[in-house]
């Protein structure tokens, strides 16, 4: 069955990065796009970017461009978000999805930003 | 970059009856539209994808229409389980935008 399972909770300072994983199994991981959303405590969803697994082509929401980075590794069917100069409104769960629709999502990964 | 626009925000209902929430986007998404249902502490769920394509295993009560910039989501008879947030996002475009959410309450 389709799995994307994600790296655990994190902790970090300001002005620090995150890099979260995302590994999926039960299908092709070149095939499909991953997208990254990620969801403050009461907040609703916000879109973060998207990644082609098979060409590596990504695409970045204008909010956090010079900030994030989306990358793989076909080999482990693993994709990473890499987000810097964290700040206290980073503090949200970051989840991974598969495909333009979302049909399958990571568990979430909670970045928690406090010095 | 496209904005979607959902309504309600809280949507106030009781057990058996029929729901809809709509979407507006800023520009015309064609049928590239999800609706994605979501309880506390869990990922989002699709539910509709293409507009009104229903996604395996969501029950039939849900349903989506829509083209262009206006989308709505039903629920024809709501049920103890679909209190939840919903959320549309389209992804027409590379730049893909949520709507700001519904929350489905008990009346």
């Amino acid at each position: 069955q389709v799995q994307l399972v994600q790296s655990g909770a994190e902790v970090k300072k300001p002005g620090a990065s995150v890099k979260v994983s995302c590994k999926a199994s039960g299908y092709t991981f070149t095939s499909y796009d991953i997208n990254w959303v990620r969801q403050a405590t009461g907040q609703g969803l916000e879109w973060m970017g998207w990644m082609n697994p098979n060409s590596g082509n990504t695409g970045y929401a204008q909010k956090f461009q010079g900030r994030v980075t989306m990358t793989r590794n076909t080999s482990i069917s693993t994709a990473y978000m890499e987000l810097s100069s964290l700040r206290s409104e980073d503090t949200a769960v970051y989840y991974c999805a598969r495909g333009a629709s979302g049909s399958y999502w990571g568990q979430g990964t909670l970045v928690t930003v406090s010095s | 970059d496209i904005q979607m626009t959902q309504s309600p925000s809280t949507l106030s209902a009781s057990v058996g009856d029929r729901v809809t929430i709509t979407c507006r986007a800023s520009q015309s998404i064609s049928s590239w539209l999800a609706w994605y249902q979501q309880k506390p502490g869990k990922a989002p769920k699709l539910l509709i994808y293409k507009a009104s394509s229903l996604e395996s295993g969501v029950p039939s009560r849900f349903s989506g229409s829509g083209s262009g910039t206006e989308f709505t989501l039903t629920i024809s008879s709501l049920q103890p389980d679909d209190f939840a947030t919903y959320y549309c996002q389209q992804y027409n475009s590379y730049w893909r935008t949520f709507g700001q959410g519904t929350k489905v309450e008990i009346k």
